[in-house]
C-alpha cells in the first residue's frame, strides 16, 4: 500500500462515452502525475501538476483532460477516446517536483479499455 | 524521448542467484531512480542515487552509477521467487520529470 488510491482498477468504454479517472493520495505531497503505460512501451509522463498548477503536458492530446481541484486529488477526463488510448493509466504523487529530488509513490493504476 | 534503456530485456535466474540489470542513458541528470513493477500493479520506488553518488546499498539491493559512462547498474543478491517483476530505470532532470525506460523482466525460478 503506496498511500496512493485509484478508482476504478477497470474500466471498459465505447469511443463516445465520458468517463473520469479518479487518483488521491494520503502522502501530504504537491505534487501529483498522470502516466500511460502501454504494452511494450515505456511509462509515458502525460501530466504534472505542483501545488495544483499544471506545470507539464506532455503533447497529449485534448481528448485527455486533467483536473487537480486540490494537493490531493486529482481526475483524468476522458472522452471520445481511440481504440489506441487502451493502456494502464498510473497516478503519482511526490513531496514536490522541484529538482526531482524526490521519489514518486505510484497508486495501482486503472486498466483502461476502449472498444 | 527515451532517455533510459535496460539491459537485458528480460533474465530468467534460479533462486539465490544474483541479478544484474543495466541502465544507459543519454543526457546529464540530477538523479537517477531505480522501481519495481509486479504484473498490472504500479510501479514501487526501491533506490535514488544522485548523480554525485556512486554506489547506493539498500538490503539486498546495490545500485552503481558512473556518469562518465552514463550507465547504472542494480544488483539484487540471493534473489527470491518474490522478486519477480519488471524493473525500471528512471532518469531524473530539474522541473520533476522522471523518464523511464522499458524495463527489465525478471523471473526467478524456485
Amino acid at each position: 500500500e503506496t498511500g496512493v488510491t485509484q478508482t476504478p482498477r477497470h474500466l471498459v468504454m465505447g469511443m463516445t462515452n465520458k468517463k473520469s479517472l479518479k487518483c488521491e493520495q494520503h502522502l501530504g505531497h504537491n505534487a501529483m502525475y498522470w502516466y500511460k503505460q502501454s504494452a511494450k512501451k515505456p511509462l509515458e509522463l502525460m501530466f504534472v501538476y505542483n501545488f495544483k498548477e499544471q506545470t507539464e503536458n506532455n503533447s497529449v492530446p485534448s481528448r485527455f483532460s486533467p483536473e487537480c481541484p486540490n494537493s490531493s486529488h486529482l481526475f483524468l477526463h476522458l472522452h471520445t477516446l481511440q481504440p489506441e488510448d487502451s493502456a494502464l493509466y498510473l497516478c503519482a504523487s511526490s513531496q514536490e517536483t522541484r529538482d526531482s529530488r524526490h521519489e514518486q509513490y505510484f497508486g495501482p493504476g486503472t486498466r483502461l479499455t476502449v472498444t | 524521448s527515451q532517455q533510459g534503456e535496460e539491459d537485458p530485456q528480460a533474465l530468467s535466474i534460479q533462486e539465490g542467484e544474483n541479478a544484474t540489470m543495466n541502465c544507459s542513458y543519454k543526457t546529464s541528470i540530477n538523479n537517477l531512480q531505480w522501481y519495481r513493477q509486479n504484473s498490472g500493479r504500479g510501479l514501487v520506488h526501491l533506490i535514488l542515487i544522485r548523480s554525485n553518488e556512486r554506489e547506493k546499498h539498500s538490503g539486498r539491493l546495490r545500485v552503481t552509477l558512473d556518469t562518465s559512462k552514463k550507465s547504472s547498474s542494480l544488483l539484487i543478491t540471493a534473489s527470491r521467487a518474490a522478486d519477480t517483476a519488471s524493473y525500471f530505470c528512471a532518469t531524473a532532470n530539474q522541473g520533476g520529470k522522471l523518464i523511464f525506460g522499458q524495463g527489465t523482466e525478471l523471473s526467478v525460478k524456485p
